[in-house]
């Protein structure tokens, strides 16, 4: 089944404790991509990946990292989280990139809260 | 800049057709329209797009106005587990999605 999978999906932790929630894809695609979700501020881009060894900066990458090692995984790493980025992230991904349309499959969600 | 405006709430009876407004004044000739929904906070799921023709499949039709300046996504017969945020997009090939607040709708019985 094509699907994009996160874990942890919920995840309780405390401030300046590193953590990663990971992100994996089995539908070979090339684009991937972070989101947060807040309440009043709806979806918003973290970091985006268009394939192996290159990310970028979306609207609100400020306290996170990303890597893209392999074509498939796509972590997300929050090296001292602090409370403001207690959220609801997304992990998704799509083929093609771009220069083509294309629709983006999302994982099921992480609940962080950062205390 | 989500460049769509779209009804914060809607309601619609259950079995008939739920027709949400997307008004999407400033897009340019290469932008797409999207529709995603999202089921409480479950991830966002694709329901169709379209460039300037209405398109239509399993889940819903897309009824893009002649001037571009407007779209309507319609379920043609809602069912209670069409109860969702509904977010219109406007995307180029060569940029990312942007989501802005989206139209609740509610399906009652």
């Amino acid at each position: 089944e094509a699907q994009v999978t996160q874990n942890p999906r919920y995840l309780i932790t405390v401030t300046g404790k590193k953590l990663t929630v990971t992100c994996s894809q089995n539908m070979n695609h090339e684009y991937m991509s972070w989101y947060r979700q807040d309440p009043g501020l709806g979806l918003r881009q973290i970091y985006y990946s268009m394939n192996v060894e290159v990310t970028d900066k979306g609207d609100v990458p400020e306290g996170y990292k990303v890597s893209r090692k392999e074509k498939r995984n796509f972590p997300l790493i929050l090296e001292s989280p602090s409370p403001n980025q207690t959220s609801l992230y997304f992990c998704a991904s799509s083929s093609p990139a771009r220069g083509q349309t294309g629709e983006q499959y999302f994982g099921p969600g992480t609940r962080l809260t950062v205390t | 800049d989500a460049k769509t405006t779209q009804p914060p709430s809607m309601d619609c009876a259950e079995g008939r057709a739920a027709n949400l407004p997307c008004n999407h004044s400033t897009i340019s000739g290469n932008e797409y329209v999207y529709w995603y929904r999202q089921i409480h906070s479950q991830g966002p799921q694709y329901i169709i797009h379209g460039l300037k023709n209405n398109e239509t499949n399993e889940m819903a039709s897309l009824i893009i106005t002649e001037d571009r300046k407007s779209s309507t996504l319609i379920l043609p017969h809602a069912t209670l587990r069409d109860t969702a945020v509904y977010y219109c997009i406007v995307r180029d090939i060569d940029n990312d999605m942007r989501f802005g607040a989206g139209t609740r709708l509610t399906v009652k019985p």
